[in-house]
């Protein structure tokens, strides 16, 4: 069956250090993206890409980065310069937006990072 | 900007109880409105959604329609099961946008 995959489910971390959150999807998708979810906040878009090697800036962009090489993965690196990185984090995809309808996103499981 | 503003929760029903979830949106023109579900745990998924004024979407027992005049899309079931609780997501899009814009999302609870 088609879908989007994120590992791990959970992730835990010491304070100052790298990591990255895999995403990869067998939909065949051209778009992407990474929202993180806090307790009372909703979801907030950090970055999102519409094709390989092309990606943008969401709302919350700072101390994240990301990579598009493959159409199929879109992996996170929540870097040491984010200051409160312990979080719920879902991928998303959805093929291009048509002109006349959007058809919404598909989304991952989630990964729960947690740094101590 | 476009805004999604959902009725604060968390909602407690008992089994069977008649739900609505309020979701009201502030945008102008005809955006595509959704209703996504999330169980514990867990990634969201689509339950419903419409595309113009006066739609229903439907799924799984849950219904909600595109109001324009009221810019409304509250999300309704006649009797919730224990199994329907989860937190749920009101949103909106337009045609040819990537972006989605998400309310805050309401946690029902449903006890037996």
């Amino acid at each position: 069956d088609g879908g989007i995959t994120q590992s791990p489910k959970y992730l835990f971390r010491k304070e100052g250090q790298n990591v990255t959150l895999s995403c990869e999807q067998n939909l065949n998708h051209d778009a992407m993206y990474w929202y993180r979810q806090d307790p009372g906040q909703g979801l907030r878009l950090i970055y999102y890409s519409q094709i390989v090697n092309d990606f943008q800036k969401g709302d919350i962009a700072e101390g994240y980065s990301v990579s598009r090489e493959k159409k199929e993965s879109f992996p996170l690196t929540v870097t040491s310069a984010q200051k409160n990185p312990t979080a719920f984090y879902l991928c998303a995809s959805s093929s291009p937006p048509g002109r006349q309808q959007n058809y919404g996103y598909t989304f991952g499981s989630g990964t729960r990072l947690t740094v101590v | 900007g476009d805004s999604v503003t959902q009725m604060e929760g968390p909602v407690t029903l008992s089994e069977e109880a008649f739900l609505t979830i309020n979701c009201t949106y502030t945008a102008t023109g005809y955006p595509s409105l959704f209703w996504y579900v999330q169980y514990p745990g867990e990634g969201l998924q689509l339950l419903l959604k419409a595309t113009k004024a006066d739609d229903k979407g439907s799924n799984k027992g849950f219904e909600a329609t595109y109001r324009k005049e009221t810019t409304s899309f509250h999300l309704e079931k006649g009797s919730v099961q224990v199994s329907d609780s989860a937190v749920y997501f009101c949103a909106l899009t337009w045609a040819g946008s990537y972006q989605l814009t998400f309310g805050k999302g309401t946690k029902l609870s449903v006890i037996p």
